[in-house]
């Protein structure tokens, strides 16, 4: 079965400081694989998709995200942080496995220290 | 371009009660997805609807039913609510099937008290 497992439930950096927020998954065919973000009190909203092109992938708000097969892994980063970018981060995935059905990791909420 | 509604944005209910929460996709989308959102378990995957049929569903008792209209609107329905069923339920569409679309387009959800 697919799982997503996202390393630390809360992550805290400086302003300015690089950005790791850790994602690891399970699947035994290529998956898809996914960021979204969850600000206070909204629903979450897409930050960047792996779907099997390019293995760095881009996001908005100066996130990406790197597909390493060999590790499981689809770390997210940012070279520098943003008090705005203060929220929950989810990492996602979907296969064949899970009749594209998306699996969720706990989440991992990010604090900016000014 | 209207983003996903949700209504009621909040609720309270009392033990026993059933409530139905209703979900407006972004026009063209015709599949939607609910999740149940609390602290201590994060988000819960619900149920898939796509083109009026229940594509999955997750790991919840018989009371969380929902359904999908021709126009793709959802309704979700809890009967007999428990003190546990207090959270924030979120509903997401999507163009295709969700874990293929791409991406999911969120609502702000539906914030439910039981009391």
């Amino acid at each position: 079965a697919q799982s997503v497992t996202q390393l630390g439930s809360h992550v805290s950096v400086s302003e300015g400081a690089l950005v790791l927020l850790r994602c690891n998954y399970s699947s035994s065919v290529p998956p898809y694989l996914f960021w979204y973000v969850q600000y206070p009190n909204q629903g979450l909203q897409l930050l960047l998709k792996y779907t099997s092109a390019a293995t760095l992938v881009k996001g908005i708000n100066g996130f990406e995200a790197e597909f390493k097969k060999s590790e499981t892994s689809f770390h997210l980063t940012k070279p520098s942080a943003h008090m705005s970018d203060a929220a929950e981060y989810f990492c996602a995935v979907s296969s064949m496995d899970s009749n594209y059905q998306l699996i969720w990791g706990a989440g991992t909420k990010l604090i900016i220290k000014p | 371009k209207a983003g996903v509604t949700q209504t009621p944005r909040y609720l309270i209910k009392t033990r026993g009660q059933q409530v139905t929460l209703s979900c407006s996709p972004i026009s063209g989308h015709r599949s939607v997805s609910w999740y149940q959102q609390t602290p201590g378990q994060g988000l819960q995957f619900l149920f898939e609807y796509f083109s009026e049929t229940q594509r999955n569903k997750g790991n919840f008792p018989g009371r969380f039913s929902g359904r999908q209209f021709s126009n793709s609107r959802s309704e979700m329905n809890v009967s007999t609510l428990e003190l546990g069923d207090s959270a924030l339920y979120l509903c997401a569409s999507s163009l295709a099937v969700a874990g293929l679309a791409g991406e999911l387009f969120f609502g702000e959800g539906s914030r439910l008290t039981v009391l």
